[in-house]
């Protein structure tokens, strides 16, 4: 069975600062990984997903994580955030050969002006 | 352009109550979920279904029922309701093929928030 910690519930940040928000896994087969972003009041859409190839892994909104197998992580990275980037956002994980993704608990974003 | 819709969007129900939750993909997708979503445990699998036809337990069964209808729609069931059970739930599709990840990923509706009093 696959598992996913999310090492922060909640990251405040300013305006125009780096962030990182940090995703390990557990799996004792091959995985595909996934970040998806939550918005107030909405469902969840996807930002970015590690298939397979190269593991730095580029998504929307200038978002990007890097997958790292030997420490079993997938941490997010946003070089500037800005207001509109605050929502909250998931980190999932599926195994190659199933069908069920494993969500993280959650990390609230809160980019502070 | 709609996606998945989910209804009701809001719903309170007593204690031992049943209700129905529908969902409908328009994308025909094979694989249709559902979660439900409490504060600090992010997203929980309830049910599946990988393709028409068949369902499967998640990690968090209990106390529901589903039913792939057709290819379009997927519903949740609570037989009997208990204040555990108030959550919001999200319905969601993938086109998921067996070996073939490059469209993966799954669409959301926007949401059930279901209060049991």
């Amino acid at each position: 069975a696959q598992s996913v910690t999310q090492l922060d519930s909640q990251v405040p940040v300013f305006e125009e600062a780096p962030v990182e928000l940090r995703c390990n896994y557990s799996s004792s087969v091959s995985v595909y990984l996934f970040w998806y972003v939550q918005y107030p009041n909405q469902g969840l859409q996807l930002l970015l997903k590690y298939l397979s190839g190269s593991t730095l892994v580029k998504g929307i909104n200038g978002f990007e994580a890097e997958f790292n197998k030997s420490q079993t992580s997938f941490h997010l990275r946003k070089p500037s955030v800005h207001i509109s980037d605050t929502a909250e956002y998931f980190c999932a994980v599926r195994n190659t050969g199933g069908f069920k993704t494993i969500f993280g608990a959650g990390t609230r974003l809160f980019v502070k002006a | 352009n709609a996606g998945v819709t989910q209804t009701p969007k809001f719903q309170v129900l007593k204690t031992g109550q049943s209700m129905t939750l529908q969902c409908a993909q328009d994308m025909n997708h094979n694989s249709m979920y559902w979660y439900r979503q409490d504060p600090g445990m992010g997203l929980r699998l309830i049910y599946y279904s990988a393709s028409e036809g068949t369902t499967d337990k998640g990690e968090v069964p209990n106390g529901y029922n589903v039913s792939r209808l057709n290819k379009r729609e997927f519903s949740l069931r609570l037989e009997s309701a208990a204040p555990s059970q108030t959550s919001v739930y999200f319905c969601a599709s993938s086109e998921r093929a067996q070996n073939r990840a490059t469209n993966e990923k799954l669409f959301f509706g926007s949401g059930t928030q279901l209060s049991v009093l």
